[in-house]
Order: C-alpha cells, then sequence, then structure tokens
C-alpha cells in the first residue's frame, strides 16, 4: 500500500515550457486534490475532483489544468510556465464526507518545481 | 467564506518545554478541524482531528480541542522533543468535496 504518489520529485523548467505533474493513489478515494505551497502563504488548492471524470476549480487555478481519467490518478499541467509557478506541489486524496464530518485527506511528499 | 488564523513562527523551545500553537477560525456551519504536521522534505500528515464541538483530538501527546465559543483549536503538549521540530498546520474541512482551508503554518524548532 504506497498510499499517494507524485512523480517526479524534482523539476526545473524554462519559462514558457510545459509539464505534467502525476500523481497516484492506491485507497480506492473518490475526492483528489492538488495544492501548492509557497512559504508563508500555507496550501492553496489549485484544482479538486470528486470523481473520475470530473474536476473542478480551487481557490488558485490560474495557469493550471487538470484531468482524473482514471480514478486513481490525477494530473496536473502547466501549459506554458511562468517563474510565478515556482513552488512546491502536493496532491492529496480523501473519502467523501459523511453527514457533516469531513475525512482526513491524505498527501503525497510533493515535487519541487522551479521555473526559471 | 472560511478561514483559519494560526500563530506565526518561528516558535523556539527548549526540550521538554511546553507548546502552544494557538489556532482560530472562521466558518459556516460545522466544521472539522484539523492539525497537519510537515516533517522537512515531507508532505504534510493528519497529526489530530475533532469532528464537533468540545471534542478532544490527540496523539503522540499533542492535544487540542474544538472550542465552537472561541472559534479556537489550539494545539498543545506538555513537553516537546527534538524529535517534534517541524512545520505544524491548523486546518478546517468540510461543505463541498470535503476541501480543507489551511493556515499559514508555523515552524517549531526544539533545541537541547
Amino acid at each position: 500500500n504506497a498510499g499517494v504518489t507524485q512523480t517526479p520529485k524534482f523539476r526545473v523548467l524554462k519559462t514558457g515550457q510545459s509539464m505534467t505533474l502525476l500523481c497516484a493513489q492506491d485507497m480506492n478515494h473518490e475526492y483528489m486534490y492538488w495544492y501548492r505551497q509557497d512559504p508563508g502563504m500555507g496550501l492553496r488548492l489549485i484544482h479538486y475532483s470528486v470523481g473520475e471524470g470530473t474536476t473542478a476549480k480551487g481557490e488558485v487555478p490560474d495557469g493550471y489544468n487538470v484531468s482524473r481519467l482514471k480514478k486513481q490518478n490525477f494530473l496536473l499541467g502547466l501549459e506554458s510556465a511562468a517563474p510565478s509557478q515556482t513552488s512546491v506541489y502536493f496532491c492529496a486524496s480523501s473519502y467523501p464526507a459523511r453527514d457533516r464530518e469531513a475525512y482526513e485527506q491524505y498527501f503525497g511528499p510533493g515535487t519541487r518545481l522551479t521555473v526559471t | 467564506g472560511n478561514s483559519v488564523t494560526q500563530m506565526e513562527g518561528p516558535v523556539t523551545l527548549s526540550e521538554e518545554a511546553f507548546l502552544t500553537i494557538n489556532c482560530t477560525y472562521t466558518a459556516t456551519g460545522y466544521p472539522s478541524l484539523f492539525w497537519y504536521v510537515q516533517y522537512p522534505g515531507e508532505g504534510l500528515q493528519l497529526l489530530l482531528k475533532a469532528t464537533k464541538a468540545d471534542d478532544k483530538g490527540s496523539n503522540k501527546g499533542f492535544e487540542a480541542t474544538y472550542r465552537k465559543e472561541t472559534t479556537s483549536f489550539h494545539l498543545e503538549k506538555g513537553s516537546v522533543q527534538v524529535s517534534d521540530s517541524a512545520v505544524y498546520f491548523c486546518a478546517l474541512g468540510g461543505g463541498t468535496a470535503s476541501k480543507l482551508t489551511f493556515g499559514t503554518g508555523t515552524r517549531l524548532q526544539v533545541t537541547l
């Protein structure tokens, strides 16, 4: 049981290049999330998905696209990278909330992206 | 909308000192509250949680009580260790898609 895995772990891009970050989970979770972590700002939600084939925007979606073609995978794409997208990216997954109780999210180890 | 405010760090303590990290929140409805911990170079992992008013979450010697009247969820530990050095995030969850709203994080440094 690997939990949530992310690839790659590190990446350096030049401005204007594109890339895709892959997140995979083996816990059969319905919900998946992409966050970015920046100093002094905590974690901010980029996009999320409540099931295979569905995605939605989070707090900071501009410049990113996502896809959830399979339940276990959630891809984050940068079509034209900018220096402002230099950050650490975390993927997470969760069961749907039941009644009023939100379930915990399980996080991957992160991808450190630098855009020069 | 939902928001979480937690005390700024870094917090530097000597080993065996008492720890408090303050966290207050603003939310509609009845959110669940969480403390996550991030060790250097790693992702976040759940430390403890509480799902309703007056619940106390506890784990690894850490505790936090869900106080609806003061909208707070302060993290405490009676005796910290060097291995507790990490960044601690307070978060609230609930609503659509169980999204989490995080505080900005508090870095704790414990020295011998």
